[in-house]
């Protein structure tokens, strides 16, 4: 069974710009999760989706958005992009079954975004 | 809301010796899972071992065991014969079984092995 893949593993832009990362969760893993890990922050949840909608946001600004896909794919996309925006960004799916099961997380090896 | 705490910046083991990593966790639910993630110096986040609230049996995977004490809310990791390919930062992560697929995780601790 083939992993979480992120493309692209790596990005330079320049401020201002916008950029668009791509996540392909496991075959047959419903649930998305992107999480962004900086040096200061640590790791820190973005948001998830569930079947193609968004069930849970984290305390990012709305030049963070996300989307997934009818076969689960999901984007994310971040806007005007500044210079603490520079993170790797990892995406995290799951089989999701249902409340109190057991939820394993599978990581994708991450896009790392350096804004000049 | 959940914290996860891990005290130890950085920990330095002996080959072949073994290794605890410290975790508490605060939430007030009763129902939650407990993740240990290494991440290397390639970015990956690879799953280690899990802990769920309600498992009355320590985790434990090869060399990875869980030393789960609800009492006191922790969660530490053991290694057992450490490997010089065990150097990486370690992050211990919860999640709601109730809620949503949302990791909550430490700042990590990086840990060096030495031959």
């Amino acid at each position: 069974k083939a992993g979480v893949t992120q493309t692209p593993r790596y990005l330079i832009k320049t401020r201002g710009q916008q950029v668009t990362l791509s996540c392909s969760p496991i075959s047959g893993h419903r649930s998305v999760s992107w999480y962004q890990q900086t040096p200061g922050q640590g790791l820190q949840f973005l948001f998830e989706y569930f079947s193609e909608t968004q069930r849970n946001k984290g305390n990012f600004p709305g030049r963070f958005s996300g989307r997934q896909f009818s076969n689960s794919r999901s984007e994310m996309n971040v806007s005007t992009l500044e210079l603490g925006d520079s993170a790797l960004y990892l995406c995290a799916s799951s089989p999701r079954q249902g409340g109190g099961s057991y939820n394993e997380q599978f990581f994708g090896p991450g896009t790392r975004l350096t804004v000049l | 809301a959940q914290k996860i705490t891990q005290t130890q910046p950085g920990m330095f083991v002996q080959e072949k010796e073994a290794v605890t990593l410290d975790c508490t966790y605060d939430t007030s639910d009763q129902s939650y899972g407990l993740f240990w993630y290494k991440q290397p110096s390639s970015g990956e986040m690879i799953f280690l071992i899990y802990q769920g609230s309600y498992d009355e049996q320590n985790a434990t995977e090869g060399r990875y065991s869980l030393n789960f004490q609800k009492a006191r809310k922790s969660a530490n990791l053991v290694i057992s014969a450490s490997q010089l390919g065990d150097s990486a930062m370690y992050f211990c992560a919860m999640i709601l079984l109730s809620g949503y697929s949302t990791l909550t995780f430490g700042k990590g601790t990086m840990l060096l092995v030495s031959p």
